[in-house]
């Protein structure tokens, strides 16, 4: 596609549901990360991607988050369990390969209730 | 631990003027710094970036400033103009690791007519 895809736009789960958001990544960009962003705050990295491989999982908050891109192309962040603080906007972002530029996508706003 | 301190929170500037946003960073091992434009609805959008190997870098209207020695770098957007209200972000990695981008707190700019 044109530019980086994720969806929902919008999710809205009560807690203690799983959800799991998509991303589709710019077609042929080997990198993807995803960043969780705060409102007023810049995205907060939670994890990285080479091809199928998870290259960093530094930022993921606790193990109710995961992510998997398991043929190179699109990734799935699922949290379990879902708890109100998860409530955000998380964004996925590719890059053609690791150094350059990462151009990310409009976001999933994910609200807890 | 926040390892980019971006200031101000918020700017307000005429048309025509010029706007000046800073950050700081703390770990030496980032070398690559870019500054990302974001409109409401939308994810970040690369506006301009630097490596610490020049001081400055220009790009039509936007300028970065680089002071290694002080650990830190500037935004100034000449001749504001009203379609350059957006919050801005600061951001810094380690090109020798993932890139994953560690992002300052933001800056709302708004231009007036």
């Amino acid at each position: 596609g044109a530019g980086v895809s994720q969806s929902p736009r919008y999710k809205v789960t009560k807690r203690g549901q799983d959800v799991a958001l998509r991303c589709d990544p710019i077609s042929g960009h080997v990198s993807l990360y995803w960043y969780r962003q705060a409102l007023g705050q810049g995205p907060e990295f939670l994890t990285y991607f080479n091809y199928e491989a998870q290259q960093d999982k530094s930022g993921l908050p606790n193990d109710r988050f995961s992510a998997e891109r398991p043929e190179g192309s699109i990734s799935t962040l699922t949290i379990q369990r879902t708890e109100q603080r998860d409530s955000a906007m998380y964004r996925c972002a590719s890059s053609f390969r690791v150094n350059t530029e990462a151009f990310f996508g409009q976001g999933t706003r994910l609200t807890v209730v | 631990q926040q390892q980019v301190k971006q200031s101000p929170q918020s700017l307000i500037v005429q048309k025509g003027g010029i706007s000046i946003i800073n950050c700081a960073y703390e770990n030496t091992a980032f070398d690559y710094f870019p500054w990302y434009q974001q409109f409401p609805g939308k994810g970040p959008a690369l506006l301009i970036a630097i490596r610490p190997d020049v001081s400055e870098k220009k790009e039509g209207r936007f300028t970065i400033s680089f002071n290694k020695s002080a650990k830190q770098f500037s935004l100034h957007i000449m001749d504001s103009q009203p379609g350059d209200s957006a919050t801005y972000f600061c951001a810094a990695s380690r090109t020798d690791s993932s890139y994953k981008l560690i992002f300052g707190s933001g800056t709302r700019l708004l231009v007036r007519p």
